[in-house]
């Protein structure tokens, strides 16, 4: 079946340090791939998403590009700030089209310190 | 626009007990999946309702039910609680018919004891 492996936490940064969270995913088929991100006390927020190979999504700064030869998604960010402290998680869907149905990685929690 | 809401946000039961938890999706979804979330891991997949359906279901026990009304909001219901029904309890709503994302709601944090 489909499963969501991420670099396990906590990771703790300086602020303005450089930011990488490795994902790397099986799947069948194509799935699309998500960050989400988690403040604390929170629901889920959609970070990024990539939903084809080679497809770099972006947001507030975030990267990520879908590698289907590494099967991967890694999380990037040139210059992490204190408020991007919270849980991030990758995520796939298998949906081609429609109401996904996400399978998500454990969550890597992100502590920045001014 | 609302987003997603969730009732209650905390809920404490004994183990034994039945719960019941409630989803207002996003305006112009019309399909509804549920979570769960245990302490420190990812959410995990429960079952998605659309058309007032059952359409998919993760790998939980015959405990957990759901409904879907139709207005689109829809309802989780775990009978026979145990301890380890503890978790946050995380609704999605998206459209069945686009490919758009899910928008997730705060959750419902359920305590068994």
């Amino acid at each position: 079946g489909n499963s969501v492996t991420q670099m396990e936490g906590p990771v703790t940064l300086s602020e303005e340090a450089f930011l990488t969270i490795n994902c790397t995913y099986t799947a069948t088929g194509y799935p699309s791939l998500f960050w989400y991100v988690q403040y604390p006390g929170e629901g889920l927020q959609l970070l990024l998403k990539a939903t084809k190979a080679d497809d770099k999504g972006s947001n507030k700064g975030f990267e990520a590009t879908y590698r289907k030869e590494t099967t991967s998604f890694h999380l990037e960010k040139g210059s992490v700030q204190v408020s991007d402290s919270a849980v991030y998680f990758c995520a796939l869907s298998g949906a081609v089209q429609g109401a996904q149905k996400l399978v998500f990685g454990q969550g890597t929690r992100l502590t920045i310190n001014p | 626009d609302a987003g997603v809401t969730q009732s209650p946000t905390h809920l404490i039961k004994t183990r034994g007990q039945q719960v019941t938890l409630r989803c207002s999706p996003k305006s112009g979804h019309d399909t509804v999946s549920w979570y769960q979330q245990a302490l420190g891991q990812g959410p995990q997949f429960i079952f998605q309702y659309y058309e007032e359906e059952e359409r998919q279901r993760g790998n939980f026990p015959d405990r957990f039910s759901g409904h879907q009304f139709p207005n689109y909001s829809s309802e989780l219901n775990v009978n026979a609680l145990l301890l380890g029904d503890s978790a946050l309890y995380l609704c999605a709503s998206s459209p069945m018919l686009t490919n758009t994302e899910a928008f997730f709601g705060q959750g419902t944090r359920l305590t068994v004891v």
